[in-house]
C-alpha cells in the first residue's frame, strides 16, 4: 500500500494568514492526489483533485501544488468556515489511501 | 443535485455481519465514469478506503478487508450496498458511502452511519 504522511498534524492560524500543508506519499503517484475538508460531525468534502485542480464550487483561495512524492495544499487567506481538518488522498494505486490528517485551527 | 444516503443497523453483534445500503438520489447508478464507494471512519480517527464498484458489479476491494467484505449494486433501486462479516469491536465506525469519480476521487459524500460493533 502506498502511506501518505501528512504535515503538520495541527496548525493555528489567525483569519488572513496563509496556511500551507504538505503530504508526502511512500512512493511516486505523479498527479494522482486529492485533497479534502472535513468540519466536525460533517462528511469530508472534495477540494482539489488531480494534485492542483479546483473542484467546482471551492473558493480560489485554496490552491494544489505538487507531483511525485511530494504535494502542498495552501490556504492563501485563512477565512472563519476554514478551520477543519484537511486529508490527502492517493489514487495511484488501489487501495486508496489517505493521509492521516491536519486539523486547521484558530490562533 | 446528485445525494447520497447510509442506511442500516446502528448496533451489531461481535462475529455477525454488517449490512448497509446506500440510496443514490438526483442521478443514476448507472452513471458511466462513476464507481460508487464506501469509506470507513473510526471515532477521532482517519479515513479507510474499504472499496468500490461501478454498475456492472467490477468492483475493487481493500485488501486489509477482502475477505470479509462484498459489495452490490441493485440498479432498479439506485442503490448499492456493503456486507462485513466477522465484525470485531475494530469495524466500529462511521461508515460514509461516496460517489467515485472514474474510481479516483470521492465526491459528494453521504452524512455517514454510525455503527457500533458490541454486545
Amino acid at each position: 500500500d502506498i502511506q501518505m504522511t501528512q504535515s503538520p498534524s495541527s496548525v493555528s492560524g489567525s483569519v488572513g494568514d496563509r496556511v500551507t500543508i504538505t503530504c508526502r506519499a511512500s512512493q511516486g503517484i505523479s498527479s494522482w492526489l486529492a485533497w479534502y475538508q472535513q468540519k466536525p460531525g460533517k462528511a469530508p468534502k472534495l477540494l482539489i483533485y488531480a494534485a492542483s485542480s479546483l473542484q467546482s464550487g471551492v473558493p480560489s483561495r485554496f490552491s494544489g501544488s505538487g507531483s511525485g512524492t511530494d504535494f502542498t495544499l495552501t490556504i492563501s487567506s485563512l477565512q472563519p468556515e476554514d478551520f477543519a481538518t484537511y486529508y490527502c488522498q492517493q489514487a495511484n494505486n488501489f487501495p486508496r489511501t489517505f493521509g492521516q490528517g491536519t486539523k486547521v485551527e484558530i490562533k | 443535485q446528485l445525494q447520497l444516503q447510509e442506511s442500516g443497523p446502528g448496533l451489531v453483534k461481535p462475529s455477525e455481519t454488517l449490512s448497509l445500503t446506500c440510496t443514490v438520489s438526483g442521478g443514476s447508478i448507472r452513471s458511466s465514469s462513476y464507481y460508487w464507494a464506501w469509506i470507513r471512519q473510526p471515532p477521532g480517527k482517519g479515513l479507510e478506503w474499504i472499496g468500490s464498484i461501478y454498475y456492472n458489479e467490477n468492483t475493487y476491494y481493500n485488501p486489509s478487508l477482502k475477505s470479509r467484505v462484498s459489495m452490490f449494486v441493485e440498479t432498479s433501486k439506485n442503490q448499492f450496498s456493503l456486507k462485513l462479516t466477522s465484525v470485531t469491536a475494530a469495524d466500529t465506525a462511521l461508515y460514509y458511502c461516496a460517489r467515485s469519480i472514474a474510481s479516483f476521487w470521492f465526491d459528494p459524500w453521504g452524512q455517514g452511519a454510525l455503527v457500533t460493533v458490541s454486545s
